[in-house]
């Protein structure tokens, strides 16, 4: 049974590079034609999506971070990783991999979230 | 960006209860919707794919319809564990991939 998992610090100073990496087990990265991506929920917020990646390195972002962050994956840990650079308080969030089967595609497996706050 | 908005962003219902909840779309999206439901502290849940496509181990009470700009989440009979805030999301046009602003499910 494939689960993801969010590791990553709770707590990034503002200006700062928040840095976060998804685990992903019981299956392979880089296996059929998913795409893996990144969420995030601001406390008592909706979901916005930040970006997704495939196996292959391919990536794609939500224009409005786009300035702001990398995706990367590693196939030989089974992991893929998110940066967004020059945080402020509004990048608090409960951040979430997920994976999607298509490009475009519902998010059908999530891992449980890791809650970052930034605050100096 | 397509803009998602639901509707009502929340409302009280009794266990039993047929509900309804309602997801427009500020440009066509043909049946790329999803719908998902999130508990307090958990990860949203996928239910509904392809705007009425069931997801595998979904309970039957739960079904979504629509196509183009509207579309709908009805749960049949509403059970204690359906008390939850639900969101759509659509897949049509990216980036970005957009979610509405999510439903509030309460307890009457």
């Amino acid at each position: 049974q494939l689960q993801l998992q969010e590791s990553g610090p709770g707590l990034v100073k503002p200006s700062e590079t928040l840095s976060l990496t998804c685990t992903v087990s019981g299956g392979s990265i880089s296996s059929s034609s998913y795409y893996w991506g990144w969420i995030r929920q601001p406390p008592g917020k909706g979901l916005e999506w930040i970006g997704s990646i495939y196996y292959s390195g391919s990536t794609y972002y939500n224009p409005s971070l786009k300035s702001r962050v990398t995706i990367s994956v590693d196939t030989s840990k089974n992991q893929f990783s998110l940066k967004l650079s020059s945080v402020t308080a509004a990048d608090t969030a409960v951040y979430y991999c997920a994976r999607h089967p298509q490009r475009n595609a519902a998010f059908d497996i999530w891992g449980q979230g890791t809650m970052v706050t930034v605050s100096s | 960006a397509i803009r998602m908005t639901q509707s009502p962003s929340s409302f009280s219902a009794s266990t039993g209860d047929r509900v309804t909840i309602t997801c427009r779309a500020s440009q066509g999206i043909s049946s790329y919707l999803a719908w998902y439901q999130q508990k307090p502290g958990k990860a949203p849940k996928l239910l509904i794919y392809a705007a009425s496509t069931l997801q595998s181990g979904v309970p039957s009470r739960f079904s979504g319809s629509g196509s183009g700009t509207d579309f709908t989440l009805t749960i049949s009979c509403l059970q204690s564990e359906d008390f939850a805030t639900y969101y759509c999301q659509q897949y049509y046009s990216y980036p970005p991939l957009t979610f509405g602003g999510g439903t509030k499910v309460e307890i009457k």
